[in-house]
């Protein structure tokens, strides 16, 4: 079946620091792959998205790889702000059915 | 623009008590689903529609009723609420053919 693991949380860094985030899946067929954010008290919004091997998907200063040779999606950011603080969930989909959701990783960014 | 608009955002219950969350978008969306979010599982589908007059069981819809009442509004009925349901509930639709999901801001139940 498909699934999605994203490593666990709470990671902790200092402003400016490099993020990575970890992703990786288990797929039948050609996934599409999202990252998505969670603001403290919001809804989940999307981040970005790759549909296709090789493909980056970029936002906000995030950038994530479509790499199938390691079934990865791992998401990283050059150096993180306060306002980063959030959770962060990565997912796919499979002929643009139902998403699957890893469980979140949640991220603390202190000044 | 609205988006998708949940009601209320927070919200106490009884055991056996029963409730309606509303849900409704703006955006001309033909599928709509409701999740819960609870620590440690991350996002689990209760109920999705696909399409106005059409609703399919998710992964955990034991304990809930939806009703998608026309192309906007697709509302999670607990009919007896249980400690169990304490939860974080989003609603969330996607166009036709897109792979974007719009999510609400999200109701905050607890069932004591």
């Amino acid at each position: 079946g498909n699934s999605v693991t994203q490593m666990e949380g709470p990671v902790t860094l200092s402003e400016e620091a490099f993020l990575t985030i970890n992703c990786t899946y288990t797929a039948t067929g050609y996934p599409s792959l999202f990252w998505y954010v969670q603001y403290p008290g919001e809804g989940l919004q999307l981040l970005l998205k790759a549909t296709k091997a090789d493909d980056k998907g970029s936002n906000k200063g995030f950038e994530a790889t479509y790499r199938k040779e390691t079934t990865s999606f791992h998401l990283e950011k050059g150096s993180v702000q306060v306002s980063d603080s959030a959770v962060y969930f990565c997912a796919l989909s499979v002929n643009n059915r139902k998403l699957i959701w890893g469980l979140g990783t949640s991220l603390a960014v202190n000044p | 623009n609205a988006g998708v608009t949940q009601t209320p955002k927070f919200q106490v219950l009884k055991t056996g008590q029963s409730m309606t969350l509303q849900c409704a978008q703006d955006m001309n969306h033909n599928s709509m689903y409701w999740y819960r979010q609870d620590p440690g599982m991350g996002l689990r589908l209760i109920y999705y529609s696909a399409s106005e007059g059409t609703t399919d069981k998710g992964e955990v819809p034991n304990g809930y009723n939806v009703s998608r009442l026309n192309k906007r509004e697709f509302s999670l009925r607990l009919e007896s609420a249980a400690p169990s349901q304490t939860s974080v509930y989003f609603c969330a639709s996607k166009g036709t053919g897109g792979e974007k999901l719009f999510f609400g801001s999200g109701t905050q139940l607890s069932v004591l």
